[in-house]
């Protein structure tokens, strides 16, 4: 079974300082991995997503997450944060023999103080 | 840009009270998908669809739920006999053939069984 830990429940920062959401995955194959954000009363956007290809991988809004297999995390980050990216953040992972069914973390709320 | 809608956005229904969740996914999507989210856990997967039958299940879909696609347009799920622990988010998303595990979602239905 494959799972995915997020660290964090909550995270503040204030606007212009470093975003940094922290994801950690279980999987006994490699998994796919993604970060999908939910702005109140909004559906689920994919971020960005990790499929086996760069481990460095760019998404929208100037969010960026590193695959790193030795330490099984898959932290998201942003250089400068923006009010507009107060939301709740989702790491999730594709489940073991299933390229379809998606398991989401717990999530992390991200506030940024003006 | 193509969103996926879903209607209502909130429900209220009596225990025993049959439900229906309407989902219109991207227009050129061929796999459709419901989630759940009870209030303060994690997003949970129910369900995946393609060419009009059920590709996957989790242990929640039990025979009091069941999918369909109508008319082409629409994708529903029904509850057959609602329970207070159905009470949840509900998410519709949806993906091309093309753009593996890239999944579209929803806003969500808000279901509250009393």
């Amino acid at each position: 079974a494959q799972s995915v830990t997020q660290l964090d429940s909550h995270v503040s920062v204030s606007e212009g300082t470093p975003v940094l959401l922290r994801c950690n995955y279980s999987s006994s194959y490699s998994p796919s991995l993604f970060w999908y954000v939910q702005h109140p009363n909004k559906g689920l956007q994919l971020l960005l997503k990790y499929t086996s290809a760069a481990t460095l991988v760019k998404g929208i809004n100037g969010f960026e997450a590193e695959f790193k297999k030795s330490e099984t995390s898959f932290h998201l980050t942003k250089p400068s944060a923006h009010m507009s990216d107060a939301a709740e953040y989702f790491c999730v992972v594709t489940i073991s023999g299933s390229a379809r069914q998606l398991t989401f973390g717990s999530g992390t709320q991200l506030t940024v103080l003006p | 840009e193509p969103e996926v809608t879903q209607t209502p956005s909130h429900q209220v229904t009596q225990m025993g009270q049959e439900v229906i969740l309407r989902c219109v996914p991207i227009s050129n999507h061929l796999y459709f998908y419901w989630y759940r989210q009870i209030l303060g856990q994690k997003v949970e997967f129910l369900v995946s669809f393609y060419n009009n039958e059920i590709s996957e299940k989790s242990e929640i879909f039990d025979d009091q739920f069941s999918v369909e696609r109508p008319d082409g347009s629409n994708f529903t799920l029904k509850i057959r006999s609602t329970k207070l622990e159905d009470s949840a988010m509900y998410f519709c998303a949806s993906s091309t053939q093309g753009t593996v595990y890239e999944q579209y979602f929803g806003p969500g239905t808000r279901l509250t069984v009393t």
